[in-house]
């Protein structure tokens, strides 16, 4: 989408920890997702947030902030399994979903 | 719960031929499905919104009447790409919102179309 940014790609080791930041423009707002997606799969979800703050989730927490538009995917203890995809994406009034370009994590042993 | 299926999951097509995928929600009613396409390397772009029992409303850009959407049922929609073209090879996924469950969209598995 042209107005929610996320950078391209991260590298990270096996057992490190890995924050995907995320920044949106939009006048109507309803949720902002995160979604794994493993290349020819589907997405799968990952975290919801609509009010400010943190909600953690096992080994993955995301955040937000509406008021500066941002939001972060926190993946902590990265395993092999974990090199994905990953989409951030915000809902507007209507429910309609705008995905970030994604960003690619590489886990490294 | 909450599974959406697509099929077919993958398809081959000639040139100015048509190809239907049909998306269905397995376990739970949806009045609202979402089509997306996804080309390599790239984020899913909304295509449609699919509304039971009303016309799909198309982001801008879409040919409506290239890509035809029916909503016929709470269950069930389906996409029909006409005289489909090489560039029209693509990802397409499908989601259906829950209506009981406010924010929640389920992805189906996706249909890789390719056209020759």
């Amino acid at each position: 989408g042209q107005n929610i940014d996320q950078p391209t790609e991260m590298t990270a080791t096996e057992g490190a920890i890995v924050q995907i930041n995320c920044t949106y423009q939009t006048s109507g707002f309803n949720g902002l997702f995160w979604y794994q997606q493993h290349a020819g799969e589907a997405p799968t979800f990952l975290s919801y947030n609509v009010l400010d703050g943190l909600e953690e989730k096992g080994r993955f927490s995301s955040f937000l902030s509406r008021s500066k538009g941002y939001s972060y995917l926190l993946l902590k203890e990265l395993q092999m399994k974990d090199s994905a995809s990953y989409l951030c994406a915000f809902s507007s009034n209507d429910y309609k979903l705008s995905f970030g370009a994604g960003t690619t994590v590489t886990v490294r042993a | 719960g909450a599974v959406v299926s697509q099929h077919p999951s993958w398809v081959i097509c000639k040139s100015g031929t048509s190809v239907k995928i049909e998306c269905r929600s397995l376990d739970f009613q949806a009045t609202t499905m979402f089509w997306y396409r996804q080309f390599p390397k790239q984020s899913l772009m909304l295509m449609a919104t699919s509304n039971e029992g009303s016309k799909a409303t198309y982001e801008q850009g879409v040919e409506k009447d290239k890509f035809l959407i029916n909503h016929a049922s709470l269950t069930l929609s389906t996409l029909t790409v006409t005289s489909a073209h090489p560039e029209d090879s693509s990802f397409y996924i499908c989601s259906a919102r829950d209506v009981q469950v406010d924010h929640e969209q389920y992805f189906g598995p996706g249909t890789r179309l390719t056209v020759t």
